[in-house]
């Protein structure tokens, strides 16, 4: 059975800390990664995703995850954080007919 | 282009009660479907659809039922409301295929109470 692993409920970060939010997955077959974003009172957002390739992946707002196979990991990273992306970070990884398997979920705080 | 709509944001029900949540996206997306938020627990799929005519059950379908009659909309029916369905309910599109994934679009959310 599939699973995804977010051992981080809640992190809180000055301005310009650096992060890296854990994600570990386990699922039996060709593994597609998302890494999705829901800032206060919206809706949930593509940060990035993995298919296949570079396993090095450049999303949105200066964010990137590292896709390691042998640790069955898919980690969120950013250099310098800002107030801005204070928000919920979910880690998922697509299960058949393109369904999406969630984590439980990162809340960020930054502080100003 | 509207994106994935749903409707009400909004709704408190009593025990027992049965409602409609709407959705209806403008992509032309195959693929539709629905979760349900709570605290701890992140997104759990409760249904999904790969095309008009097609449904399927996700990870916690119990108490809820679905059609896809068109391909814009996907409504989730609640058919004898419980406490535990107090939920804030999210429905999502995308297009579909075997190969490769398809990013999601999700819409607004419906956040609903049942007392």
């Amino acid at each position: 059975a599939q699973s995804v692993s977010q051992h981080n409920h809640h992190v809180i970060l000055s301005e310009a800390a650096s992060l890296e939010l854990g994600c570990n997955y386990s699922y039996g077959g060709t593994v597609n990664l998302f890494w999705y974003v829901q800032y206060p009172g919206q809706h949930l957002q593509l940060l990035l995703k993995y298919f296949s390739g570079d396993p090095l992946v450049k999303g949105i707002k200066g964010f990137e995850a590292e896709f390691i196979k042998s640790k069955f990991s898919f980690n969120l990273r950013k250099p310098s954080v800002q107030w801005s992306d204070t928000a919920e970070y979910f880690c998922a990884v697509i299960t058949g007919a393109n369904n999406l398997f969630f984590g439980t979920g990162t809340r960020l705080t930054v502080i100003p | 282009n509207a994106g994935v709509t749903q409707t009400p944001k909004f709704q408190v029900l009593k025990t027992g009660q049965s409602m409609t949540l709407q959705c209806a996206q403008d992509m032309n997306h195959e693929y539709m479907s629905w979760y349900r938020q709570d605290p701890g627990m992140g997104l759990r799929l409760i249904h999904y659809s790969v095309g008009a005519g097609i449904t399927d059950q996700g990870e916690v379908p119990n108490g809820y039922n679905v059609s896809r009659s068109t391909t814009e909309d996907f409504p989730l029916r609640l058919l004898s409301a419980a406490p535990s369905q107090t939920s804030v309910y999210f429905c999502a599109s995308s297009y579909w295929g075997k190969s490769p994934s398809y990013e999601q679009y999700f819409g607004p959310g419906t956040r609903l109470t049942v007392t």
